[in-house]
């Protein structure tokens, strides 16, 4: 069964330091989006990407924040800086379609940031 | 603003125990209501989308139905593998926005 994947699972990082957060979405999904939980809240959206391109971000989705489609198959989340407060699990997406769909979920990757 | 809130915030039941799980939303047009279930350090996993009020999805011991307000996801006959948060999410407003609204879920725990 197709799934979505994500890598590392966990990522401990220093404050202040750059992280790359990777996915590999469904082969034939066109809608992706990086979701994020803070240990013991709700998962809340990041942002959605379609077309090579940001179609919908919300406020937590900073200017330290980025996602890229490097090449066909990859979608990454990039955090400049990172701070304390984002420790989390970060969930990444896919869709085949943006309509009355449900979005298949990769397994998260664990962002520890000391 | 969208709004989805769930209760219990925990669910303990014995196996064989039928429960009821429930997920109210406050929403600007709701296009779709969705359960998945998340175990934990997992990735939610989708169980059920409901769009309009009266449907009803059924899959092994699950339910889900909607109403104008809120949904519900009966649990019947549980048994430990149902232990589990369950996540309510809705689609809402415009048809130019596909996110996810969740809401914060319920922790179910069977014991045998």
């Amino acid at each position: 069964e197709p799934e979505v994947t994500q890598t590392p699972s966990h990522q401990v990082t220093q404050m202040g330091q750059e992280v790359i957060l990777r996915c590999v979405p469904i082969s034939n999904h066109l809608y992706f989006y990086w979701y994020r939980q803070i240990l013991g809240q709700k998962v809340e959206f990041l942002v959605s990407f379609y077309n090579n391109e940001i179609s919908e971000k919300s406020e937590i989705f900073d200017d330290q924040f980025s996602v890229e489609r490097p090449d066909g198959s990859n979608f990454t989340l990039k955090i400049r800086s990172t701070k304390l407060e984002d420790s989390a699990m970060y969930f990444c997406a896919s869709n085949p379609t943006e309509v009355r769909t449900e979005a298949f979920f990769g397994q998260g990757t664990r962002l520890t940031v000391v | 603003e969208d709004q989805v809130t769930q209760s219990p915030e925990a669910l303990r039941l014995q196996e064989g125990e039928s429960s009821s799980l429930n997920c109210s939303y406050t929403v600007s047009g709701l296009r779709g209501l969705f359960w998945y279930r998340q175990d934990p350090g997992k990735g939610p996993e989708f169980l059920f989308t409901l769009y309009s009020a009266g449907e009803e999805k059924e899959k092994e011991r699950l339910k889900a139905t909607l109403t104008k307000k809120e949904s519900f996801l009966h649990i019947t006959a549980p048994k430990p593998e149902d232990s589990a948060t369950y996540l309510c999410a809705v689609q809402a407003g415009a048809y130019n926005t596909d996110k996810l609204i969740f809401g914060t879920g319920t922790r179910l725990q069977v014991f045998p």
